[in-house]
């Protein structure tokens, strides 16, 4: 079943900040975040598993609510190069293939 | 970092053609490869999930006859658009899973863009 993300979009300056929702009613086993460029293959960002988890690179983090089945991905002091549409894929199980939500598509500007 | 290859990056054919579309995990042996296709603006939907030496699982709505998936090996996939139209233009993105480790890591290919005419 396809999680489902939220926003839908984002706008942003330089520096602002967002945070991405992506909420699934089955119990997950773990959630994967990707960011895509127009006309490129999805970029791994990061994978959060069952258990509870966040973590975080630089300036991107995510967090992983079991209970809720919920995940938010957090972009702080956003630079251009963060412009893109990110999704997240889930899995119910381990070895299956991530199911994809719709996206968000994030534009920051100067 | 596990590389997943994918060739052509971009194919034109015309209608009633086949193509096949190659994908190749380079540094790493796969269990595991899954087909994705993906329209303008929209997500990535999950084509069919082929484990090497068996029978792909195609997802509701896949039509099996027409997307023909072969897993030879543990490190190539490939993907046949038979008899295409122009319906079947979108941008087609395979991914690997390595065999041990405890995530299921999936690393994706560059994709390859089709445009039937």
């Amino acid at each position: 079943q396809q999680p489902v993300q939220s926003p839908q979009a984002v706008i942003l300056r330089e520096g602002e900040d967002a945070v991405i929702n992506c909420s699934s009613s089955k119990a997950l086993y773990s959630v994967h975040w990707y960011r895509q460029k127009h006309g490129e293959a999805p970029v791994f960002l990061m994978i959060l598993l069952k258990g509870g988890e966040q973590k975080g690179h630089e300036k991107i983090s995510a967090s992983f609510n079991e209970k809720k089945q919920q995940s938010s991905l957090y972009l702080t002091a956003s630079q251009l190069s963060y412009s893109g549409t990110y999704f997240c894929g889930t899995r119910s199980q381990a070895g299956t293939a991530l199911i994809f939500g719709k996206g968000t598509t994030l534009s920051v500007s100067s | 970092g596990a590389v997943v290859s994918q060739h052509p990056s971009w194919v034109i054919c015309k209608s009633g053609t086949s193509v096949k579309i190659e994908c190749r995990s380079l540094d790493f042996q796969a269990t595991t490869m899954f087909w994705y296709r993906q329209f303008p603006k929209q997500s990535l939907m999950l084509m069919a999930t082929s484990n090497e030496g068996s029978k792909a699982t195609y997802e509701q709505g896949v039509e099996k006859d027409k997307f023909l998936i072969n897993h030879a090996s543990l490190t190539l996939s490939t993907l046949t658009v038979t008899s295409a139209h122009p319906e079947d233009s979108s941008f087609y993105i395979c991914s690997a899973s390595l065999i041990a480790g405890g995530p299921y890591e999936q690393y994706f290919g560059p994709g390859t863009r089709l445009t039937v005419t």
